[in-house]
């Protein structure tokens, strides 16, 4: 499994755009790139995941640099609701091990 | 269509006794997963199941933990003789298949509390 970095904290004002970085530079060629959010208390959400090509739905985009050795989250428009641990996540997609680290706490601040 | 159902959703145990925590999928899903969370930590993955099956158990303790998922009902997490150490959150998720391609989906998870 890819081993991942990512920032401790980041703050974001409400209505801008949130952009969580991750670094997974030994990422493998069948390895995704999975985004999931715990909001405290709550079980982890999944929000996104992609191979190479950018991916982006109702939730987030998904940037993931042309030699996939890192990767960007995009909240379009973060609202207080979106505070919460961003963890990013390598894993191969046959591999139903979810290795989560310590992740990133987003605070988004009125 | 109701997501991945936990409960109880806290629990309080002395030391010595059973918990037993159980974990209805998603509708559809056959695809069972337990994972622990100690407090500050991120979650950690115990076991895989299928139904009647038990995949994966690399996760679980050798000892006092056990887990199930029967033909019928939910899925049980089992630990005996409880510890303080076993104090944690566990979370259950579920899913379609056996990969993670699709994601996961999780419940609220039961908070153990050992005292």
């Amino acid at each position: 499994d890819a081993k991942t970095t990512q920032p401790t904290s980041m703050d974001c004002a409400e209505g801008r755009a949130a952009n969580l970085p991750c670094n997974h530079s030994t990422i493998s060629g069948n390895e995704y790139v999975y985004w999931y959010r715990q909001i405290h208390s709550q079980g982890p959400q999944y929000i996104i995941h992609g191979l190479k090509n950018n991916e982006t739905n109702e939730m987030a985009s998904l940037i993931i640099t042309e030699d996939r050795k890192s990767s960007t989250l995009i909240l379009p428009h973060a609202t207080l609701r979106d505070t919460a641990v961003y963890y990013c996540i390598a894993e191969g997609g046959s591999n139903y091990k979810l290795t989560f680290g310590k992740g990133t706490l987003l605070t988004v601040n009125p | 269509n109701a997501g991945v159902m936990q409960n109880p959703r806290h629990l309080v145990r002395r030391r010595g006794q059973e918990a037993r925590l159980r974990c209805s999928p998603m509708k559809g899903h056959s695809h069972v997963y337990w994972y622990r969370q100690l407090p500050e930590e991120g979650l950690k993955f115990m076991v895989y199941l299928q139904k009647e099956n038990i995949i994966d158990e690399s996760g679980m303790p050798k000892e006092r933990f056990s887990a199930e998922f029967p033909k019928e009902g939910p899925s049980i997490l089992r630990i005996q003789q409880v510890v303080r150490g076993d104090s944690a959150a566990y979370f259950c998720a579920s899913s379609l298949r056996d990969t993670s391609n699709y994601g996961y989906t999780f419940g609220s998870g039961t908070r153990l509390t050992v005292v």
